[in-house]
This record gives structure tokens, sequence and C-alpha cells, in this order.
């Protein structure tokens, strides 16, 4: 069973830093990972979605990577703002078809201003 | 990406009742949409995949008795929640599956949720 791990669980930084999230899984056969942005009370924007046959993706002034053998995605937030505080989640589908997708819990993200 | 609607936003029933909530595809054809429960503090936990013109396909431990699913057209899949009990009390999410063409390649798209409460 497809497990999916995200660290830390929660972070606090002054705006104007770089940040790295992380995001792991047991199982690599995954067919795509899609990292996700949901706002307190409100569904999910999709931030970036990675193939596996990918090793990164970006949009502005986030990037994530994938590195599918090892099982570990992480997201780059460069020059974060006020506006970035949020709960990301991670999201892999485990086949090409139309196939759920397994999440992480989350890391919560505030930044100061 | 696809754009997604859920209605109700919330909804406060009493233990018993029943209660249907709808997910519209606004901008596009979704032969799959998938629905989801989000308990407090925790992750997104896959409940089901409705298919369109067929029967839902439901997750290991999920009542399909107590979870019904329709997905009548290419726009519009219900969740109705039958006989509700407080321990029903969740976020229940949609999302539509972008399918294999255009930009979007197997891309879930996700509606703003569905808060219920059982009292």
């Amino acid at each position: 069973k497809q497990e999916v791990t995200q660290i830390p669980a929660a972070l606090s930084v002054p705006e104007g830093e770089n940040l790295v999230l992380n995001c792991s899984f047991t199982d690599s056969a995954i067919y795509n990972l899609q990292w996700f942005r949901q706002d307190p009370g409100k569904g999910l924007t999709s931030l970036l979605l990675i193939q596996s046959s990918q090793r990164e993706q970006t949009s502005g002034r986030l990037n994530a990577s994938l590195d599918k053998s090892s099982g570990r995605s992480t997201l780059y937030i460069a020059a974060s703002q006020p506006g970035d505080s949020a709960t990301y989640l991670c999201a892999v589908r485990r086949s090409g078809g139309a196939d759920g997708l397994t999440f992480g819990k989350g890391t919560h993200l505030i930044i100061q201003p | 990406g696809a754009v997604v609607s859920q209605h109700p936003s919330w909804v406060i029933c009493k233990s018993g009742t029943s209660v249907k909530i709808e997910c519209r595809s606004l901008d596009f054809q979704a032969t799959t949409m998938f629905w989801y429960r989000q308990f407090p503090k925790q992750s997104l936990m896959l409940m089901a995949t409705s298919n369109e013109g067929s029967k839902a396909t439901y997750e290991q431990g999920v009542e399909k008795d107590k979870f019904l699913i329709n997905h009548a057209s290419l726009t519009l899949s219900t969740l109705t929640v039958t006989s509700a009990h407080p321990e029903d009390s969740s976020f229940y999410i949609c999302s539509v599956h972008s399918g294999t063409a255009g930009k979007s390649y197997n891309e879930q798209f996700f509606g703003p949720g569905t808060r219920l409460t059982v009292l």
C-alpha cells in the first residue's frame, strides 16, 4: 500500500526566505505526482504536475523535482511571501489510468510579514 | 485547468437523514470524477471513483450502500450520504480527471469542497 509522507508538518519563516518542502512515497511505481495548495476550509489548487518520466517542473517562484527511484519529491518556493501561507499537499497517482490520488498529510506553511 | 463546483458548500443535518452533494465540471466533460473525504488535521482520503454511465468503484473500507454515487452525465456526479451520523461529519471534496488529451495530461482538478456537519 502506497504511503506518502511530508516533512516538515509545519513551518514558519520570515518573508523573503527560500523554502524546501519534502515529500516521500514508499512505492516508486507511480505514474505522476502533483503538488497542491489548500487554504483553510477550502478546496485544492493544483500547483505543479510532474509525470514519472520528468525530473522537475517550474511555475513562477515554484519548482518541483522528482526522484522516482528514491521515492522523493521536493517543492522549492523562492522569495516567499505572506500570500504563500497555506497547507501544501503532495499526492501520487498509482497508475496511468483514471486513478485516484494518494495524499500526504501536508506541510502547514506560515510566512511571517 | 478544469473548473469544478460543488453544492452545497456547507450543510448541517440531523442524525439519520440523508444528504446529497453535487459535483459539477463547468467547462470540461469528465468521464471520471473522484470523491475524497478529509477529517480535521488529516489528509484527503480517496473514497470512490465515479464513472459516467456505470457503477462507482469504492475504496476498501468505504460502504457503498452508505455513500451512494451517481454519475449520470459528463458534467455531474452526486454523492449521497445516507442515514448520516455524527462520525460522517467531514469535508467532502470531488475532483475531475483531465484525461490524456491536451495540456493537462492525467491531472486532477478539485472542487471547493462541502463541509458536512451531522448533529
